[in-house]
Parts: structure tokens; sequence; C-alpha cells
């Protein structure tokens, strides 16, 4: 069975750091892509960019290209996004989900991220 | 960059049939999926490749793709459909991925 287990919700000040996990069980890891989307409170899904756990190969969308990183790592078949310096406007809920030719077929809980002073 | 709208909302009775639309430039060249989005829960695929099916996901939810205008249909709808409904594209000239605006479906 396919699962995508996110990290736990998080509450931070703006400027902080942060990084978020995805690790993924039930398949190869490093045969699919692995997306994360962005959904603001009360609005609709944003694609932020995919990452290659074969390779490492990232693709941003161009709202998010340098504002946040993404990574893996592998051996624990874990994917990370990371933030340098948190704003208020990166509160939201932060989805991982598994690229299957063009579409999304597995998603991971969700992570929400609160900024607040 | 490429844009798809949706209608923020349609109200369909229990029973009768809901139709959303999502409205691209030639969006009917593209492969067209639909996710179903609960509240408070991560999205789950519906429809992918315009009219497929994944395993599990009723009869009732169809799908199709042409021109400007891709549609997902709920037959006989239930109560349990309510949700948000979201289409989405990968823009191939860039290998970006789209999601449409959504749509709420309230059953009344």
């Amino acid at each position: 069975e396919v699962q995508l287990v996110q990290s736990a919700a998080e509450v931070k000040t703006p400027g902080e750091s942060l990084k978020i996990s995805c690790q993924a069980s039930g398949y190869s890891f490093t045969s699919n892509w692995i997306a994360w989307v962005r959904q603001m409170p009360g609005k609709g899904l944003e694609w932020m960019g995919i990452i290659y756990p074969g390779d490492s190969d990232t693709t941003y969308s161009p709202s998010f290209q340098g504002q946040v990183t993404m990574s893996d790592d592998k051996s624990i078949s874990t994917v990370y996004l990371q933030w340098s310096s948190l704003k208020a406007s990166d509160t939201g809920v932060y989805y991982c989900a598994r690229v299957s030719k063009y579409h999304f077929d597995f998603w991971g809980q969700g992570t929400l991220v609160t900024v607040s002073s | 960059s490429y844009v798809l709208t949706q209608p923020p909302s349609v109200s369909v009775a229990p029973g009768q049939t809901a139709t959303i639309t999502c409205g691209g430039n030639n969006i009917g060249s593209k492969s067209v999926h639909w996710y179903q989005q609960k509240p408070g829960q991560a999205p789950v695929l519906v429809v992918y490749d315009d009219s497929d099916r994944p395993s599990g996901i009723p009869e009732r939810f169809s799908g199709s793709n042409s021109g400007n205008t891709a549609t997902l249909t709920i037959s006989r709808v239930e109560a349990g459909d309510e949700a948000d409904y979201f289409c989405q594209v990968r823009d191939n000239s860039n290998k970006h991925y789209v999601f449409g605006t959504g749509t709420k479906i309230t059953v009344l």
C-alpha cells in the first residue's frame, strides 16, 4: 500500500527556519517524482514544485523559486521542504503527493505551518 | 502561465447530476485530472487522463475534455459528494503543473 506520511504541525515566528518532511512507503521511492502543494487558509491548491528522488532533480514553480528548497534522503525514503526565513504569508497546509505520469495519485495527510509573531 | 478557470460553486439536489467545468486555452490537447477535497482532508484523485477512474472511485464520477473546456460529471449525487473539486493539468511548454481555481459542490 502506497503511503506518504508527513511531519507534524509547526508553529513558528517570522524569520525562523523550518524543514518539513514526507516519508514514502509501499513503492520504489526512486521511481516517481514527488510534488509539494500549498493550500493557504480557505484557498485553493498551488503547485510549488517537484523532486525526483532518483537523482534529486528539481523543478520549481516560478512563484516559489528561491523561496523554498526541496531535497531528499533516499536512505529513509523521505523528501523535505525547507524555508530559511519564514514569513507570515507562508502560513498554510503543505501537502506532498506522488506524481504518476502527469497527475498526483497519492497524497500525504498535510502539514499545517503557522507563522505568527 | 497557463490558467484554468472553474465556477466557484455549484448546487445540486440529491439524486441529480452535477457538472463542473474547467476552462483553459485549448485544454482539449492536454490530459486533465480531477481531485475531490473534503474539509480538513487531503485531496483525492477521482478522475485522471480526462476520463479514467482510479480504483475505488464510483462510476458516478466521469470526465470529458474537448476544445477549451474539460468537464467533471457526478451522476446520482449523494450528500457525501459535497466537497471542493479541482482540475489540474501539466503545462508541457515548461513542465509545470497547474491547478484550477476550484469549485465547491453543495448538495441541497
